[in-house]
């Protein structure tokens, strides 16, 4: 079954502490994207990549940090610099080659909270 | 900076009756609109997209218009059932840009039995 996946399912952290989000896709999309979700606003880009060993900064790239080694991978690292990490985070994927550069397919997702 | 604005916020239908939901955006350089389905608990999935050359676009229950000089898009669900209860979010967006893509705040539909 062909498809996004996002791990963990939900996720705290500590202060001054680093986390990963993972992402992992099997649809041999080029495009990965990073979105975040907070309540009564829509989806604002934090990084996205085009194809492996490539990325750019999204509107709210700051705190954050992405890799993109595979093209099936797109962690994504929230660092200690993000000093409001607590949101809904999605990952999501689309298809080069054509015009169309819109996220077509989106994960389930990973809430992260603060402890 | 570049925005979309979507309304209502939340809405309630009888099941059966139909669902609009508007929204405005600013970029005049948009030239796509997709929308999107965020059921409880799920994904985002794409449900319907319109382009700029297009006034309507209908796929069996749902249907979208486009108002370019108004800046103007709108969902329609006509009769509606319980499944279609969501949130549901639109977009505006440069086709051919990955970073353009500006997301309205969402609607949340309710469908009441």
């Amino acid at each position: 079954d062909g498809g996004i996946t996002q791990s963990p399912k939900y996720l705290f952290r500590k202060e001054g502490q680093n986390v990963t989000l993972s992402c992992e896709q099997n649809l041999n999309h080029d495009a990965m994207y990073w979105y975040r979700q907070d309540p009564g606003q829509g989806l604002r880009l934090i990084y996205y990549s085009q194809i492996v060993n490539d990325f750019q900064k999204g509107d709210i790239a700051e705190g954050y940090s992405v890799s993109r080694e595979k093209k099936e991978s797109f962690p994504l690292t929230v660092t200690s610099a993000q000093k409001n990490p607590t949101a809904f985070y999605l990952c999501a994927s689309s298809i080069m080659g054509t015009a169309l550069r819109q996220p077509q397919h989106f994960g389930d997702g990973t809430r992260l909270s603060i402890l | 900076g570049e925005n979309v604005e979507q309304h209502p916020s939340t809405l309630s239908v009888q099941e059966g009756d139909s669902a609009v939901i508007k929204c405005t955006y600013s970029d005049s350089a948009s030239n796509y609109f997709p929308w999107y389905k965020q059921e409880l608990g799920k994904r985002p999935q794409l449900i319907i997209d319109i382009r700029s050359n297009v006034g309507e676009k209908k796929d069996q229950r749902i249907a979208v218009t486009l108002n370019k000089t108004a800046k103007h898009f709108s969902l329609h669900i006509t009769e509606t059932q319980p499944e279609d209860s969501a949130v549901y979010f639109c977009a505006a967006s440069r086709e051919t840009s990955y970073d353009k893509v500006i997301f309205g705040p969402g609607t949340s539909l309710s469908v009441i039995p």
